[in-house]
């Protein structure tokens, strides 16, 4: 496609729920990242795939947190038991070479009530 | 731990004022400094990189940045902006040169720049 996409662009969902989120990057690009974006602060980087594998999953905050990339483009990133701090935007990027430009999605908007 | 400090929150000029907004950055290595920029309404986007060479830097829309290794800054200027660039500023950096491993990048908290017409 001619940039990311990232669906759903909102998602409200309950405390304890869980939810998907999807990515779908430039074709072609090996390297996806996931990103995560409070109100008033930069992007908190998650995960970064490296065709179907991930290469560094440092940035999941726990073990309620999981992304996948099975054929080496779309992802999910998944998150159960899902907490009012969990709200915020997610951010999904990808790019040619890893490490250099990243091309950003317009994001999904989580929140939890 | 990789960080990137943006001291300046909230930053409004009128058009045709000369702007620097200030990053600095913690990193033991080798480093590639990007800025990225969001436009109201419009996703992240990057508005220069380096990676290595020339530490002066020059981007899209008029925008160039400067990178002082001795300061560990990586300052964004433009001579005259407008309103047109009116958006939240990003600096960011990652590990750069053959440090397989550090693609991931760190973030600024961002600056956003309002500009009065």
């Amino acid at each position: 496609g001619a940039g990311v996409s990232q669906t759903p662009s909102n998602k409200v969902t309950e405390k304890g729920k869980y939810v998907e989120l999807r990515c779908d990057p430039i074709s072609g690009h090996t390297a996806l990242y996931w990103y995560r974006q409070s109100l008033g602060q930069g992007p908190e980087f998650l995960i970064y795939f490296q065709g179907t594998g991930a290469a560094d999953d440092s940035g999941l905050p726990n073990d309620r947190f999981f992304a996948v990339r099975p054929e080496g483009s779309v992802s999910t990133l998944k998150i159960q038991r899902t907490e009012r701090g969990d709200s915020a935007m997610y951010l999904c990027a990808s790019s040619a070479t890893p490490g250099e430009k990243l091309f950003f999605g317009s994001g999904t908007q989580l929140s939890v009530l | 731990a990789q960080s990137v400090s943006q001291h300046n929150h909230h930053v409004i000029l009128s058009e045709a004022a000369s702007l620097e907004l200030g990053c600095n950055y913690s990193y033991g290595g080798t480093v590639n400094l990007f800025w990225y920029v969001q436009y109201p309404g419009q996703h992240l986007q990057l508005l220069l990189k380096y990676f290595s060479g020339d530490p002066l830097v020059k981007g899209i829309k008029g925008f160039e940045a400067e990178f002082i290794k001795s300061k560990f800054s990586f300052n964004l200027r433009k001579p005259s902006v407008q309103w047109s660039d009116t958006a939240e500023y990003f600096c960011a950096v990652n590990g750069g040169g053959t440090n397989f491993g550090n693609e991931k990048l760190t973030f600024g908290t961002g600056t956003r720049l309002t500009i009065i017409p």
